[in-house]
């Protein structure tokens, strides 16, 4: 139980071009999804917690406006990366949790985002 | 502020035990949580600790002391494949995650 996919695994677009992340939890709701970014040997940092049917909460310098996060099912958020560039080119990891006790955060696999 | 610190690396060999330590300070206290990542790959749940005690799954082991704001994860009979890093992660007051850098442990034959 508790998988989490993410679609897709790995992307490369052009310097402007918008990217959509998809992440699903397939066997349980989701109240609570989350995304980060990994850069290269360093450690995760959370971009944004988004519940369902509310708008996302951001991290301290992340812009909203460039990280559009949708999470419009218990079982479905989206991260749109809008007109990339290639300081963007990271691992994009997003992460879900069901509520509970634990409220442990099951992750998707990510996608690696190269930008051009 | 909040601060979690485990070591930066460690080497053990394979068939050893190793025992990752991870001290924490943060506003309150709802969980401890230890995760695995691989290279390049997403992390993935390890164990939970929210008691103070030794919870026991597997190779892998998992203590809590909440007085002391200390965690440790134990492998047993290590194998190659756990060559990754691992995670430490408290859930604070505000029911928040505050991550670790992570610890990378090697494994040699």
């Amino acid at each position: 139980g508790a998988v989490v996919s993410q679609h897709p695994s790995r992307v490369i677009c052009k310097s402007g071009t918008s990217v959509k992340i998809e992440c699903r939890s397939l066997d349980f709701q989701a109240t609570t999804m989350f995304w980060y970014r990994q850069f290269p040997k360093q450690s995760l940092m959370l971009m944004a917690t988004s519940n369902e049917g509310s708008k996302a909460t951001y991290e301290q310098g992340v812009e909203k406006d460039k990280f559009l996060i949708n999470h419009a099912s218990l079982t479905l958020s989206t991260l749109t990366v809008t007109s990339a560039h290639p300081e963007d080119s990271s691992f994009y990891i997003c992460s879900a949790s069901g509520g509970g006790g634990a409220d442990t955060q099951y992750f998707g696999p990510g996608t690696r985002l190269t930008v051009l | 502020g909040q601060n979690i610190d485990q070591p930066t690396e460690m080497t053990a060999t394979e068939g050893a035990i190793v025992q990752i330590n991870c001290t924490y300070q943060t506003s309150g206290f709802n969980g401890l949580f230890w995760y695995q990542q691989h290279a390049g790959e997403a992390p993935t749940f390890l164990s939970y600790n929210v008691l103070d005690g030794l919870e026991e799954k597997g190779r892998f082991s998992s203590f809590l002391s909440r007085s002391k704001g200390y965690s440790y994860l134990l492998l047993k009979e290590l194998q190659m494949k756990d060559s990754a890093s691992y995670l430490c992660a408290v859930k604070d007051s505000n029911y928040q995650l505050i991550w670790g850098a992570g610890t990378k442990l090697i494994i040699k034959p």
